[in-house]
């Protein structure tokens, strides 16, 4: 059984601040892919990225980082300098690599004020 | 990336009605699944579609409620049947690509208010 774990479900801050989405996961599978997913209020899930889980390598895009630990199962996303636009719901997906199935944590609404 | 698209991409229904969704891809993709959205909730899915073959359902979801169709590579559709408010939802079609490099797309969702 897979299970993904985003124990904050909302998160405000005001434009420029660094803000973290937690994410925990479990699975038996020894291989294994994260995903992050963001939904902003039009509805669509826009993808923003895919993790391999024997590459523990950190990731930036731009102003988006995340931090992948195979030793604590977490898989955090972090978006610096946030804007109005990064306000959203960010979910963190896991699926086995030998299977298409997505297991989505509840998602964290983020709020970037003015 | 794929281009997908839903229709419709909201709707109010009467209970006891049904809705047909479709799901339409600009590739062909190799998997296509459909994903329901509660309101204020996570996403579940419902059921893979497969082409040419019955739909293979998750645990919790029926295909008397939920027939799929798949007939070619690129469409799909879910019927919500015999509707209830319990049924207002985002149903969301999703697919991954033929040769891609395994991310997994989503639909722009369709909006379904039951009344």
């Amino acid at each position: 059984a897979q299970k993904v774990t985003q124990a904050q479900t909302e998160i405000s801050v005001v434009e420029k601040e660094d803000v973290t989405l937690d994410c925990v996961y479990e699975t038996r599978d020894t291989t294994y892919y994260l995903f992050w997913y963001k939904q902003p209020p039009s509805g669509e899930l826009v993808f923003l990225i895919r993790r391999n889980s024997f590459d523990e390598q950190n990731e930036i895009s731009g102003r988006y980082s995340w931090n992948f630990q195979k030793s604590t199962s977490s898989f955090n996303f972090t978006i610096t300098a946030s804007q109005v636009v990064d306000s959203a719901v960010y979910f963190c997906a896991l699926r086995p690599s030998n299977d298409y199935k997505l297991s989505f944590g509840a998602g964290t609404t983020v709020t970037v004020g003015a | 990336s794929a281009v997908i698209s839903q229709k419709p991409s909201r709707d109010i229904c009467q209970r006891g009605t049904s809705l047909t969704i479709q799901c339409q891809v600009d590739s062909q993709v190799t998997m296509m699944f459909w994903y329901r959205q509660q309101p204020g909730q996570s996403l579940t899915l419902i059921a893979t579609a497969n082409q040419g073959s019955e739909a293979t359902y998750e645990s919790g979801f029926v295909i008397d409620k939920f027939p799929i169709s798949r007939p070619n590579l690129t469409f799909s559709t879910l019927t919500v049947s015999n509707m209830s408010p319990e049924d207002s939802s985002i149903y969301l079609c999703s697919v991954v690509k033929s040769g891609g490099g395994y991310e997994q797309y989503f639909g722009p969702g369709t909006r379904l208010t039951v009344t």
